[in-house]
């Protein structure tokens, strides 16, 4: 039980585009969802947490513009990263909380 | 803004040897998960600490919580080349979680 899945698993676009990122609990409901970035060899850094009906609430320095959070639904939660750019090029993880967090696989994001 | 420093960044040992993860913060946690992780995948619950001077063993990994829920260890009895990957530490309170530096562990066979 409590598997998170995300997809897609890895993607590559070109600079100025857009790009979606969904996370999905599979077997249970999640009020909140937490999105986080890691680069190479580096920790998990928290980007923003996902609360279902609401907005989202970012952490500081993170640009809420650029980086969308939708959470439509207590299973569903959705990071679109827009206007793209290289220094964006990033592992994307997302966890959903059933008393503790469960990570998805992540998401792999090369912005060339 | 809360910190959790984990020490050593980067270990190498043989196989059969004994390690410690250390980590260390002046901020005091409602509970403490470790996490190790693989390249290219999400991390993975090993465990979740709450009581100030707990311990917890899950095979040959034992782990620890300080009196004040401030520091914690993670000690590995007889590393495998399986036991390689990355290993996080979290603090947690009010439902956000703060991640260490992370301890990046290779186990030569």
């Amino acid at each position: 039980g409590a598997v998170v899945s995300q997809h897609p698993s890895w993607v590559i676009c070109k600079s100025g585009t857009s790009v979606k990122i969904e996370c999905r609990s599979l077997d249970f409901q999640a009020t909140t969802m937490f999105w986080y970035r890691q680069f190479p060899k580096q920790s998990l850094m928290l980007m923003a947490t996902s609360n279902e009906g609401s907005k989202a609430t970012y952490e500081q320095g993170v640009e809420k513009d650029k980086f969308l959070i939708n959470h439509a639904s207590l299973t569903l939660s959705t990071l679109t990263v827009t206007s793209a750019h290289p220094e964006d090029s990033s592992f994307y993880i997302c966890s959903a909380v059933l008393r503790e967090q469960y990570f998805g696989p992540g998401t792999r994001l090369t912005v060339t | 803004t809360q910190l959790l420093e984990q020490s050593p960044q980067f270990l190498s040992i043989q196989e059969g040897e004994n390690l410690t993860v250390y980590c260390n913060s002046s901020s005091v946690f409602s509970s403490l998960q470790w996490y190790r992780q693989e390249p290219g995948e999400g991390p993975v619950l090993l465990v979740t600490v709450v009581t100030g001077g707990e311990v917890k063993k899950l095979k040959r990994l034992t782990f620890q919580f300080g009196d004040a829920r401030k520091d914690s260890s993670l000690h590995i009895t007889a590393a495998q080349p399986g036991d390689t990957g990355l290993y996080l530490c979290a603090g947690a309170n009010a439902g956000k979680s703060t991640f260490g530096d992370g301890t990046t562990l290779t186990v030569k066979p």
